[in-house]
């Protein structure tokens, strides 16, 4: 079955633009995670949606950062008056979230470039 | 706070087992140890999880110490394709993956 997509695969902006990453889950899979990869690091946690549940905004670098999913399906993470050190690749993974642990599938990122 | 330890690379020869070592001597009694791998330009991908017993599936095996505080990551025959950064995570139930920095494997023809 089709994976977890992600659009833009690149994106390449201006200092101080806002930006919009989408997400597609895998089909019924009701937990969706951002994190994001700057370059030679390691992943960083952002932003946990699990139902209707209230998201986990605990890894949001700052108030530009800013995520929705709507109708409990894609995800939309917004970077407003983006800075260069923002230039990341933004990953997106889901679960199927059941009790006890789950496998989380990731798509093939965003790459997004700030000038 | 990746709360595990893992050498930053290691090498192995094509076509032999390669051993992957883990330490993460604070994990609690709930916590599963799950192990992830990223090949170059890809976004991560899971290989293997368990919580106290080994574990085998296509990709690897996973042996756990008696006392959880370690465990291996086992290819059983690494082939070119294995060239990645593979993660070892703690992970309590469907929170986050918190990730280090990994080994980075590379494969020797």
């Amino acid at each position: 079955g089709a994976g977890v997509s992600q659009s833009p695969s690149n994106k390449v902006t201006e200092k101080g633009k806002d930006v919009e990453l989408r997400c597609d889950p895998i089909s019924g899979h009701t937990a969706l995670y951002w994190y994001r990869q700057s370059l030679g690091q390691g992943l960083e946690f952002l932003i946990y949606f699990q139902g209707n549940s209230a998201p986990d905004k605990s890894g949001l670098p700052s108030d530009r950062f800013s995520a929705e999913r709507t109708g409990g399906s894609v995800s939309t993470l917004t970077i407003q008056r983006t800075q260069q050190e923002d230039s990341a690749v933004y990953l997106c993974a889901s679960s199927p979230d059941s009790h006890g642990t789950d496998t989380q599938y990731f798509g093939p990122g965003t790459r997004l470039t700030v000038l | 706070d990746a709360k595990t330890t893992q050498p930053n690379s290691m090498e192995s020869n094509e076509e032999e087992p390669v051993h992957l070592p883990c330490n993460h001597s604070t994990i609690s009694g709930t916590d599963y140890i799950h192990w992830y791998r990223q090949l170059p330009s890809q976004g991560p991908e899971y290989v293997i999880h368990g919580l106290t017993s080994n574990v085998n599936n296509r990709m690897a095996s996973l042996a756990i110490a008696e006392d959880r505080k370690s465990s291996t990551l086992i290819l059983h025959r690494a082939t070119l394709r294995d060239a990645a950064v593979y993660y070892c995570i703690r992970r309590f139930g469907n929170e986050k993956l918190t990730f280090g920095t990994g080994t980075r494997l590379t494969i020797i023809p």
